[in-house]
């Protein structure tokens, strides 16, 4: 699986967007690319995914450029209960592939101030 | 529906000790998962299963044991604690038909704290 880079903490005011990069440079074409949050202790949580075209879902939106190479999430109206570390992961899910696999980094801080 | 359970929530074991975390899923998901979480770090997987009776080896499965006689649960044991197995644990679950989940959205249990002294 490809691997991602992520700035390790970020911060947003409450009501403004929340735009978090990943870098995914050696992405293969059949890979699609994850976002999950984890709160404060909690277990993970699905937020959204894509292949190569914008995704807006009821949480986010996920925006990867036409190259691929780097994505960034979009929280459009961050509020404090946003606070969490979020991760990018690849993943290929075809027939073949490792089983529904995650690999997991470290992922960004991202910290909601009122 | 209750999604992923996991029993305990926290547990203090001696070196040597061993145990059984519990896991739980009644979505009727074929996969399930281990991953652990050490401070500051993302997770690590341990163990998964694709159904009930198959198991296979994730990043760090030395130390641990699984089993999966129902589709429901998913235990993990460790039979002979370890300072290095103080972790949070964390269970997961996911549905993949036969040609694949491009969702792949695992839904993750509460965790169990594991301290071991």
């Amino acid at each position: 699986d490809a691997k991602t880079t992520q700035p390790p903490s970020m911060d947003c005011a409450e009501g403004r967007a929340a735009n978090l990069p990943c870098n995914h440079s050696t992405i293969s074409g059949n890979e699609y690319v994850y976002w999950y949050r984890q709160i404060h202790s909690q277990g993970p949580q699905y937020i959204i995914h894509g292949l190569k075209n914008n995704e807006t879902n009821e949480m986010a939106s996920l925006i990867i450029t036409e190259d691929r190479k780097s994505s960034t999430l979009i929280l459009p109206h961050a509020t404090l209960r946003d606070t969490a570390v979020y991760y990018c992961i690849v993943r290929d899910w075809g027939r073949g592939s490792t089983l529904g696999r995650l690999y997991f980094g470290r992922g960004t801080q991202l910290t909601v101030w009122p | 529906n209750a999604g992923v359970t996991q029993t305990p929530k926290f547990r203090i074991l001696k070196i040597g000790q061993s145990m059984t975390l519990q896991c739980t899923q009644d979505m009727n998901h074929n996969y399930m998962y281990w991953y652990r979480q050490d401070p500051g770090m993302g997770l690590k997987l341990i163990y998964y299963s694709v159904g009930a009776g198959i198991t296979d080896k994730g990043e760090v499965p030395n130390g641990y044991n699984v089993s999966r006689s129902t589709t429901e649960d998913f235990p993990l044991r460790l039979e002979l604690a370890a300072p290095s197995q103080t972790s949070v644990y964390f269970c997961a679950s996911s549905y993949s038909g036969i040609t694949g989940n491009p969702y792949n959205e695992q839904f993750f249990g509460p965790g169990t704290r594991l301290t071991v002294l």
